[in-house]
């Protein structure tokens, strides 16, 4: 029993392509985040989804598109796939409720590579 | 801003020593948590401890201990009698009262145990 997952693990493509990455959590959290980690191993919040509602977004291409279809769900959709976007990306969750912050668990990653 | 500081990039132990990763912090909110991470070569993301800015007491959980001092803003983390499994990229980071549970990451310390 996975606490959060993603799909796929690994995902290849070509430059130019469109391509999207899975989250999904079963932990009951109503928080759910995109963390890139750069090749040098950097990790850096990209978006956050609140009960579906986008909380947090950083300054991210507009080729990169988050959604939410429910609180225990939460996508990644990229456009127009860069060299750049070569990355290991995880998703997180926790539970943020009344302004209080929770431990952010994180999924297994998805290493994109873009040739 | 905040910000996370991670001054040793890399770490090489030899098995059985004690070693300490070092963790500066800046953030000007009176509210705030700390987290440590470990990502061992498998590549997931594993929470090892939070701790929130009222709560300065040390902690110690088997090997690992923590040393939180607010007066020079640090969260350090001390293995004790490191072992081969402790080899793994080791982050800190901060979530600010502000910052919609945004974790802000340090660079990591990469820590290798040798036998």
């Amino acid at each position: 029993d996975t606490a959060v997952s993603q799909t796929p693990k690994y995902l290849v493509t070509q430059m130019g392509n469109d391509k999207s990455i899975k989250c999904e959590q079963n932990l009951g959290h109503d928080t759910m985040y995109w963390y890139k980690q750069d090749s040098k191993k950097f990790l850096k919040i990209m978006f956050s989804y609140n009960n579906k509602e986008l909380i947090i977004n950083e300054t991210v291409p507009n080729r990169f598109s988050p959604k939410s279809p429910d609180k225990a769900h939460l996508n990644l959709h990229i456009n127009s796939l860069e060299l750049g976007d070569s990355a290991v990306y995880f998703c997180a969750s926790s539970q943020v409720s009344g302004g209080a912050t929770d431990t952010q668990y994180f999924g297994p990653g998805t290493r994109l590579t873009v040739l | 801003a905040q910000k996370v500081t991670q001054a040793q990039t890399e770490i090489s132990v030899v098995e059985k020593e004690d070693v300490t990763l070092d963790c500066v912090y800046e953030t000007r909110d009176t509210t705030y948590y700390l987290f440590w991470y470990k990502q061992p070569p498998s590549g997931e993301l594993v929470f090892l401890i939070r701790r929130n800015s009222f709560d300065e007491q040390n902690e110690i959980s088997g090997r690992y201990s923590w040393n939180f001092q607010k007066s020079t803003s640090s969260f350090n983390f001390t293995i004790t009698a490191s072992q081969v499994v402790d080899s793994a990229v080791y982050f800190c980071a901060l979530v600010g009262s502000g910052g919609y549970n945004k974790l802000i990451f340090g660079a990591g310390t990469r820590l290798a145990v040798h036998p």
